[in-house]
């Protein structure tokens, strides 16, 4: 069964830095085709694609906001981070991040929980 | 970017009725296509991928069609348990999803 869960802050400042961790397990970000994705959802509003990385290292950004995000892995803790530098009230959401894996469905079938982060002075 | 747009934005039908929701894609994303369904509070749930298949454990009342830039969604028989939002997403160059489309009870 595959499980992941998001955590850090639920508040922080304009202009400060968010670093997001989601934490999985019942896979292995060493396996070939598997992924990790930051998906974000503004209350009320659609959801967002932000990052994604794959087993093999290969990131894929956002264009719109490739400036901002840097995503890594640390297989041997099975987490995955986020950071978002610059933050601003717009970037208010609940943060979710996914599974995927493209040799089979490609879908992003599991998700964590999701985390709302506020941003805020 | 490709972008994804979705119509109607909410729909409103009975227990029992065939609903049909549509996704366009500003440029063709040949079948990499995919429908979620998202409750309140609640993270996404994957429901079709490749247009058409759907997941482990999707009830068969759902259904996904289309092509290139125009797909559907259709849910047969609508189920106390569909009221919901759902998403379309496409996966041909990187990932975008539509704005939604609210299911509700009328």
């Amino acid at each position: 069964q595959i499980t992941l869960k998001e955590s850090g802050p639920t508040v922080v400042k304009p202009t400060q830095t968010l670093t997001l961790t989601c934490t999985f397990s019942g896979f292995s970000l060493s396996t070939p085709g598997v992924g990790v994705a930051w998906i974000r959802q503004p209350p009320g509003k659609a959801l967002e694609w932000l990052a994604l990385i794959y087993w093999d290292d290969d990131k894929r950004y956002s264009p719109s906001l490739k400036s901002r995000l840097t995503i890594t892995k640390d297989t041997s803790k099975d987490q995955v981070v986020l950071t978002m530098t610059n933050m601003n009230p717009a970037d208010t959401s609940t943060y979710y991040c996914a599974h995927r894996n493209k040799m089979t469905t490609a879908l992003f079938d599991s998700w964590g929980q999701g985390i709302l982060v506020t941003v805020s002075s | 970017d490709i972008q994804m747009t979705q119509s109607p934005s909410t729909l409103s039908a009975y227990v029992g009725d065939r609903v049909t929701i549509s996704c366009r894609a500003s440029q063709s994303v040949f079948t990499w296509l995919a429908w979620y369904q998202q409750k309140p509070g609640k993270a996404p749930k994957a429901l079709i991928y490749k247009t058409s298949i759907l997941e482990e454990g999707v009830p068969s009342r759902f259904s996904g069609s289309g092509s290139g830039t125009e797909f559907t969604l259709t849910i047969s028989g609508l189920q106390p348990d569909d009221f919901a939002t759902y998403y379309c997403q496409q996966y041909s160059s990187f990932w975008t999803f539509g704005q939604g489309t609210k299911v509700e009870i009328k």
